[in-house]
């Protein structure tokens, strides 16, 4: 059975902290995406990451693609209380199905 | 764009009646449309798979007659939970793909609330 792991679970930090949120798995993956969702709303793409060793920046997001393809991380800079949400990692598998990790729930307090 | 809407936003109904949930990709044809259960401070548990045209492939555990799923186009997608039960109640979220570039990103719609009394 394909598992995908998220850490920390639950997060809850100071406005203007940085933080560093983990997607781990023994599986390969030919892409992984990075979601966040907030409450009572659908998840919203934020990133695809393709090639082992790839990073990719969005404003004061950093992500990056572990070289074996198996471990993804996502690093907030001088977190806001609009970083607010629920982070979902998903990793596409070699059978084109899609795995999502359990969620890391981040609280950004003003 | 890769925009992806749901309808209704929210529905309460009665124990024993039906319930429809609409699916639609606004500006692309979806070559794969995902549904999906969602309890509350949980992650997304996919229930079913639909290609256009074929039937939906469902996930281990998920009843594929209580949980009829059509996709009549490239851009609808039907979810229709028959003879809801309290136990039903969650967040219903759909979504759609279209196999850029080789990967297959997916889009989500807003969701659905189901609240069945």
């Amino acid at each position: 059975t394909q598992l995908l792991e998220q850490s920390p679970q639950f997060l809850s930090i100071q406005e203007g902290e940085n933080l560093t949120v983990y997607c781990n798995s023994s599986s390969v993956f030919s892409s992984l995406q990075w979601y966040r969702q907030e409450p009572g709303e659908g998840p919203v793409l934020l990133v695809t990451v393709v090639t082992g060793g790839e990073v990719k920046k969005l404003k004061r997001l950093t992500f990056q693609f572990g070289d074996a393809r198996k471990d993804s991380s996502l690093h907030i800079t001088a977190a806001q209380p609009g970083d607010t949400g629920l982070y979902l990692c998903a990793g596409e598998t070699s059978y084109d199905k899609v795995i999502f990790g359990p969620g890391t729930s981040l609280s950004v307090i003003p | 764009g890769a925009v992806v809407s749901q309808h209704p936003s929210w529905v309460i109904c009665k124990s024993g009646t039906s319930v429809k949930i609409e699916c639609r990709s606004l500006d692309f044809q979806a070559t794969t449309m995902f549904w999906y259960r969602q309890f509350p401070k949980q992650s997304l548990m996919l229930m079913a798979t639909s290609n256009e045209g074929s039937k939906a492939t469902y996930e281990q555990g998920v009843e594929k007659d209580k949980f009829l799923i059509n996709h009549a186009s490239l851009t609808l997608s039907t979810l229709t939970v028959t003879s809801a039960h309290p136990e039903d109640s969650s967040f219903y979220i759909c979504s759609a793909s279209y196999g850029l570039a080789g990967y297959n990103e997916q889009f989500f719609g807003p969701g659905t609330r189901l609240t069945v009394l």
